[in-house]
């Protein structure tokens, strides 16, 4: 069955630290990841999509990185702001002709100042 | 502001009863994709559209349906509502379709009372 698996659940920090969040998935056959920014109540924003040639992708302050030997991926948020505080989605789609994607539960990220 | 549009932006109704919902995409998008989100199922993907027709089903229930107009607007029309229907409803819209970055609408938020 696939599966997306994202951790923390929640974590807390302080602006203008570093974090990493991950995502490890049994998604089969792999086609693409995608990390997404989701503000209460708004739509998901796209951060990074990424295919299984590439292993790093950045936009701006966030860089994701994906391992496809390990089903792994880590979105890491450099300096973090108020404006970060969000949870953060990681959805995996399965190559298949169509698009079948998996989601992950997100990760809530609080920042304090 | 992602450019895709979704009316109503509030829903209230009984159970039973019908609701449709609307989406206009981006300029220039031609796949249109519908979403769920609630509190204990997190985002699942409902169905996609490109070009008019249907391209990819995911967790919709049989009492929901949805089309795609010539003019690419879509609509999701909701039926025999129950409580448990109650969520927020996103569109997005992309150019292409499996590995195209993905614009989310606002949503919309459905109650059933």
């Amino acid at each position: 069955k696939n599966q997306v698996e994202q951790s923390p659940q929640s974590l807390i920090i302080l602006e203008g630290k570093n974090c990493t969040l991950q995502c490890n998935y049994t998604v089969s056959p792999f086609s693409n990841l995608r990390w997404y920014k989701q503000d209460t109540g708004r739509g998901p924003v796209s951060l990074t999509i990424m295919t299984f040639s590439e292993n790093t992708k950045s936009n701006g302050r966030y860089t994701a990185t994906l391992d496809a030997d390990t089903k792994q991926s880590s979105l890491h948020i450099t300096a973090s702001q108020l404006s970060d505080s969000a949870s953060y989605i990681c959805v995996v789609s399965a190559e298949g002709g169509s698009y079948i994607p998996t989601f992950g539960r997100g990760t809530s990220l609080i920042v304090h100042p | 502001d992602s450019g895709v549009t979704q009316t109503p932006k509030h829903l209230i109704t009984a159970t039973g009863q019908r609701v449709t919902l609307r989406c206009s995409p981006r300029s220039g998008d031609l796949s249109v994709y519908w979403y769920q989100q609630s509190l204990d199922q997190g985002l699942q993907f409902l169905i996609q559209y490109y070009n008019g027709e249907e391209r990819a089903k995911g967790n919709i229930l049989e009492r929901f349906s949805a089309q795609q107009f010539p003019d690419l607007h879509s609509e999701l029309n909701l039926s025999s509502l129950e409580l448990g229907d109650s969520a927020l409803y996103f569109c997005a819209s992309s150019v292409d379709y499996i590995t195209d970055e993905q614009y989310f609408g606002p949503g919309t938020r459905l109650t059933v009372t």
